[in-house]
């Protein structure tokens, strides 16, 4: 199985500020890069597609990038709402993995 | 829309069964696979398989084999999860999500809203 490890598991930050959350995968996965965001009690929501293809109707503060091993998901500035629970899914495996998650919080 | 509704809360004794159902809407439904995927309490998200709406035929990921079954019933636009013998570490949120994508990409979206299933004495 491809292995996806996230860094940070868990961030403070403030409204406004930019931030980055980081996505490994075990060996290379190409742009097979999948970003959801998870509420507190809500289902996963598909952000980014295919390491860096905005969703749509996901707002355009949100980007990906990279492609390989290494990914980054970056939210340009932070609002209120952005604050849930990230997580990264590889789709270059039949049998599809996903990250740790990593959980932005409140600075 | 495109829209996949889950069936409600069970709590179920420990050795018990219980059956999920994920009712699509706004879209073929023979046309996209139908994924599973578990989040216990606390923890990240665990794809469990999936099945082939046009076929029928279910993958199932390693440690969900033997009591987890995938089905459908094509004729409700529904999938359907069943687990037997439950335990209590299969206490849980259950997703089912489609198989979305273009090219050799895919990703899952929609997500059902999730069926939380508590085994508990």
């Amino acid at each position: 199985d491809i292995q996806m490890t996230q860094s940070p598991s868990s961030l403070s930050a403030s409204v406004g500020d930019r931030v980055s959350i980081t996505c490994r995968a075990s060996r290379s996965i190409s742009t097979y890069l999948n970003w959801y965001q998870q509420q507190p009690g809500r289902a996963p929501n598909l952000l980014i597609y295919a390491a860096s293809s905005l969703q749509s109707g996901v707002p355009s503060r949100f980007s990906g990038s990279g492609s390989g091993t290494d990914f980054t998901l970056t939210i340009s500035s932070l609002r209120p709402e952005d604050f849930a629970t990230y997580y990264c899914q590889q789709s270059y495996s039949t049998l599809p993995t996903f990250g740790q998650g990593t959980k932005l919080e409140i600075k | 829309q495109v829209q996949l509704v889950q069936s409600g809360s069970e709590l179920k004794m420990p050795g018990a069964s219980v059956k999920v159902s994920c009712k699509a809407s706004g879209y073929t439904f023979t046309s996209y696979p139908m994924n599973w995927v578990r989040q216990a309490p606390g923890q990240g998200l665990e794809w469990m398989g999936w099945i082939s709406p046009s076929t029928g035929n279910p993958t199932y990921a390693q440690g969900f084999t033997g009591r987890f079954v995938f089905s459908l019933d094509t004729s409700v636009s529904t999938a359907y999860l069943q687990i037997s013998s439950l335990k209590a570490e299969d206490t849980a949120v259950y997703y089912c999500a489609n198989t979305r994508g273009y090219n050799t990409h895919n990703w899952f979206d929609p997500w059902g809203q999730g069926t939380l299933v508590t085994v508990s004495s």
